[in-house]
């Protein structure tokens, strides 16, 4: 099984629709989770920490079950900038140094 | 603004070949870090420093080396070229104790 692992998609989505993806990971130990966006052809950048009791940053929620071993991301309202790919990223066990990143659930917004 | 650059977009390599990937950030920070990024396996660690002369292995280190001299700067080495080290490959800097990480915009590496 892998670390860290994203149904990779596509989704394809109208505009103004909402979002979900989930991210399972395997290490019961990992403590700081994170979604990434990568747009295309550019590099990845920070979206947002996934806390414990979940969080919301506009009109995008990030959720963590730790019994389950997976976070979600939700998006409401979808805009065409939405369009990327969300890279779920996990600490290696308890080292806050290391993470592991997943491999992406690319999301396309249609008109 | 954090800035991470990297010296080249795109090259383009024959197999055998040694490779140097340069890294330059400049916002004074501790941790810089080596990731290729392939599809449908996402970005994997292939070396990370702390410090100065500081290295650890990633994931996935085989056929690669690392060289920090300075602080601004993360050097990543494949000593001989091979055709499965065609990739994208990503450079980070981090500073100590903070979460994000800032990405350089990529190198394409094609090994003919």
């Amino acid at each position: 099984r892998k670390e860290v692992e994203q149904d990779p998609g596509p989704f394809n989505v109208p505009e103004g629709a909402t979002v979900a993806f989930n991210c399972t990971y395997s290490n019961s130990a990992s403590q700081s989770f994170f979604w990434y966006r990568q747009d295309c052809r550019k590099e990845p950048k920070l979206l947002m920490s996934v806390y414990s009791s979940g969080n919301e940053d506009g009109r995008f929620t990030a959720q963590l079950n730790r019994a389950s071993q997976y976070i979600s991301l939700l998006i409401r309202d979808s805009k065409l900038s939405d369009s990327a790919t969300y890279l779920c990223v996990v600490n290696k066990g308890t080292s806050y140094d290391k993470v592991i990143f997943g491999p992406g659930t690319s999301l396309s917004v249609i008109p | 603004d954090v800035k991470v650059t990297q010296s080249s977009r795109y090259l383009v390599k024959r197999t055998g070949e040694k490779v140097f990937l340069e890294c330059v950030q400049d916002m004074d920070h501790e941790n810089m870090f080596w990731y290729r990024q392939d599809p449908g396996l996402g970005l994997r660690l292939i070396y990370f420093s702390y410090d100065v002369k500081m290295k650890e292995k990633g994931d996935i280190p085989e056929g690669y080396s690392v060289s920090r001299e300075k602080k601004e700067r993360f050097s990543l080495i494949l000593e001989s070229a091979s055709t499965n080290q065609t990739s994208m490959y990503l450079c980070a800097s981090r500073l100590t104790g903070k979460i994000e990480q800032f990405f350089g915009p990529g190198t394409r590496l094609t090994v003919l």
